[in-house]
């Protein structure tokens, strides 16, 4: 079955640091998509980044950058000289299709809470 | 383009009492998911709309039912409301059901309390 683990509950920073967030996934698929997405206080689930499972190039964005390892099935996401305003929920989540249905869905990881001190 | 809305943003109900809760997607999408978030249970799928007719279901029972208009706006209803359904009810719509690739993107989410 599909599954999604984050296991760090919250991390907390001071300004500046850097801090990876961990995410393992399991599928049976060999055609799967993985996202990161951010929740602030406010409640809206933010989009930040997708990839596919053919494609393990690592991409940086600012000061965001993912790290993808097909090897060991992790989809990783660093933050880079951290502020105050990354203070939030991230979630992992895996889009695959059952094996037995064909249904595609979206499953979440538990989520990270990252805490950024000034 | 304005991104997915959700209304009310807020709700208070009593047990047994039912909800509708209204989602109404990106212009152009065509694909709206519901999904329920409590800080016991996480984020978990609902269901899946497209084209009118729902294309997946999560595992939640009968009580939890959606529908979708030809104009890709969706409800999602809970009838006999119990005191577990308090959570944050998140619809995410998408372009194009089908293509693994999509996106989902949020709304800001329905905050239902049931007291």
């Amino acid at each position: 079955a599909q599954k999604v683990t984050q296991a760090q509950t919250e991390i907390s920073v001071v300004e500046k640091e850097d801090v990876t967030l961990d995410c393992v996934y399991e599928t049976r698929d060999t055609t799967y998509y993985l996202f990161w997405y951010k929740q602030p206080p406010s409640g809206e689930l933010v989009f930040l980044i997708r990839r596919n499972s053919f494609d393990e190039q690592n991409e940086i964005s600012g000061r965001y950058s993912w790290n993808f390892q097909k090897s060991t099935s992790s989809f990783n996401f660093t933050i880079t000289a951290s502020q105050v305003v990354d203070s939030a929920v991230y979630f992992c989540a895996l889009s695959d299709a059952d094996m037995d249905t064909g249904r595609r869905a979206l499953t979440f990881g538990s989520g990270t809470r990252l805490q950024v001190q000034p | 383009k304005a991104g997915v809305t959700q209304t009310p943003r807020y709700l208070i109900k009593t047990r047994g009492q039912q909800v509708t809760l209204s989602c109404s997607p990106i212009s152009g999408h065509r694909s709206v998911s519901w999904y329920q978030q409590t800080p016991g249970q996480g984020l978990q799928f609902l269901f899946e709309y497209f084209s009118e007719t729902q294309r997946n279901k999560g595992n939640f029972p009968g009580r939890f039912s959606g529908r979708q208009f030809s104009n890709s706006r969706s409800e999602m209803n809970v009838s006999t409301l119990e005191l577990g359904d308090s959570a944050l009810y998140l619809c995410a719509s998408s372009h194009e059901q089908g293509a693994r690739a999509d996106t989902q993107y949020f709304g800001p989410g329905t905050r239902l309390t049931v007291l």
